[in-house]
């Protein structure tokens, strides 16, 4: 069953504490993207990747940090910079970047204790 | 910056009755894509458009690409509950990633 796996569902975070959400493909995608959404509101792009060892920045980069060591993975930690974490954050591939069309995962619910 | 802006916000009809939502570029875009969110789920991708003046039907869903390829539309005929969610364009502008529109809330009363 091929698709985009994020994991947990939801997490909570303890305040100063780092927490790291699970991103995982089984599609064979060179590229992975990290958005955030608020409540409401729309998809705002924190990193994102294009090929294995390499990612950039998105518009709200500030308090999260990534890793792209494998194809299939693309995990995402909130760190205790981010001041303001509660949030819906959606995982999503596409075959290789740029203007392809992308596949979401179900999304993490994070909530600060 | 690229930004593709998108209006309304909100949009709230009578089942039955139909619904547009646009997004427009003030640069021109490769292609646009359009995708839906339903309360509580994840975006899923519904169509692209790449031609100049491109038209394209999804049974009661028509979605436009103007001319210039700096505007788009998505029509809904007759919603339905079904049609319930979050209306989402994105636009390459030819960098590395797409840009996603603030997207278009549909509510539907029965």
């Amino acid at each position: 069953d091929g698709g985009i796996t994020q994991s947990p569902k939801y997490l909570f975070r303890k305040e100063g504490q780092n927490v790291t959400l699970s991103c995982e493909q089984n599609l064979n995608h060179d590229a992975m993207y990290w958005y955030r959404q608020d409540p409401g509101q729309g998809l705002r792009l924190i990193y994102y990747s294009q090929i294995v060892n390499d990612f950039q920045k998105g518009d709200i980069a500030e308090g999260y940090s990534v890793s792209r060591e494998k194809k299939e993975s693309f995990p995402l930690t909130v760190t205790s910079a981010q001041k303001n974490p509660t949030a819906f954050y959606l995982c999503a591939s596409s075959i290789s970047g740029g203007g392809d069309i992308q596949y979401f995962g179900a999304g993490t619910r994070l909530s600060v204790l | 910056g690229q930004q593709v802006m998108q209006i309304p916000q909100y949009q709230h009809v009578q089942e039955g009755e139909d619904f547009t939502t646009y997004c427009n570029s003030s640069t021109t875009l490769s292609n646009i894509q359009w995708y839906k969110q339903r309360p509580g789920g994840h975006p899923v991708f519904l169509i692209q458009l790449v031609k100049s003046g491109e038209v394209k039907k999804q049974k009661r869903l028509t979605f436009q690409f103007g001319e210039a390829k700096k505007n788009s539309s998505l029509h809904i005929t007759a919603t339905q509950t079904t049609d319930v969610g979050t209306y989402f364009c994105a636009g390459d502008f030819g960098n590395e990633k797409l840009t996603f529109g603030t997207g278009t809330r549909l509510t539907i009363i029965p």
